[in-house]
């Protein structure tokens, strides 16, 4: 079955510590998401990539990086700069079809990370 | 930039009553605009989307939603709830390039036996 994993589920991090969230689709799509989300908030966007070896910054990437070295491929460290990072983060896919009506992201199950 | 507001963070419904749920977006061009539901601990799944084809959208377990642009307005209805409906529901929003989408805070809904 196609569809967008993520793991781990749960994720402690120890203070000062980088931690890494993966995120793996066999979608084939061109673009993934990272989000962020605390209750009450709805999603906010991390860091997205449209292509390979590409990718933006969205409203809160501070203490967070990417990389997108393959296309199935999108982690994201939280590094230790990230003074809040108690939350479930999301990951999301879509083909990118500029003025088609295919735009829909996808997202996986989400990762709880909290502070030990 | 686009924006959506979803009025009322907690809806609460009896079992077999309406389910109504607002959303309100901007834009300044025809959007493309979306409804996900999340269940705990999950990630959100798409319920229904709109994408100027017809106005009146129908999604799945029974919901629909109707654009309003007259309104800026996408409310999502589903005439009778069930108790499996209690959920996150989300209104999302993107422009036509459809390269970011901009999700609103999100309504609770609790059904009530």
């Amino acid at each position: 079955d196609g569809g967008i994993t993520q793991s781990p589920k749960y994720l402690f991090r120890k203070e000062g510590q980088n931690v890494t969230l993966s995120c793996e689709q066999n979608l084939n799509h061109d673009a993934m998401y990272w989000y962020r989300q605390d209750p009450g908030q709805g999603l906010r966007l991390i860091y997205y990539s449209q292509i390979v070896n590409d990718f933006q910054k969205g409203d809160i990437a501070e203490g967070y990086s990417v990389s997108r070295e393959k296309k199935e491929s999108f982690p994201l460290t939280v590094t230790s700069a990230q003074k809040n990072p108690t939350a479930f983060y999301l990951c999301a896919s879509s083909l990118q079809m500029t003025g088609m009506a295919k735009n829909i992201q996808y997202f996986g199950a989400g990762t709880r990370l909290s502070v030990l | 930039a686009q924006s959506v507001t979803q009025l009322g963070s907690h809806v609460s419904v009896s079992e077999g009553a309406l389910v109504l749920l607002r959303c309100n977006y901007s834009s300044s061009v025809p959007p493309y605009l979306f409804w996900y539901v999340q269940y705990p601990n999950q990630g959100l799944q798409l319920l229904l989307k709109y994408t100027s084809a017809a106005t009146l959208v129908k999604g799945i377990n029974g919901f629909e939603a109707e654009f309003k642009k007259s309104e800026t307005s996408f409310h999502l209805t589903k005439p009778s709830a069930h108790m499996s409906d209690a959920a996150e529901y989300f209104c999302a929003v993107s422009d036509w390039t459809g390269n970011q989408f901009y999700f609103g805070t999100g309504t609770s809904l609790t059904v009530i036996p």
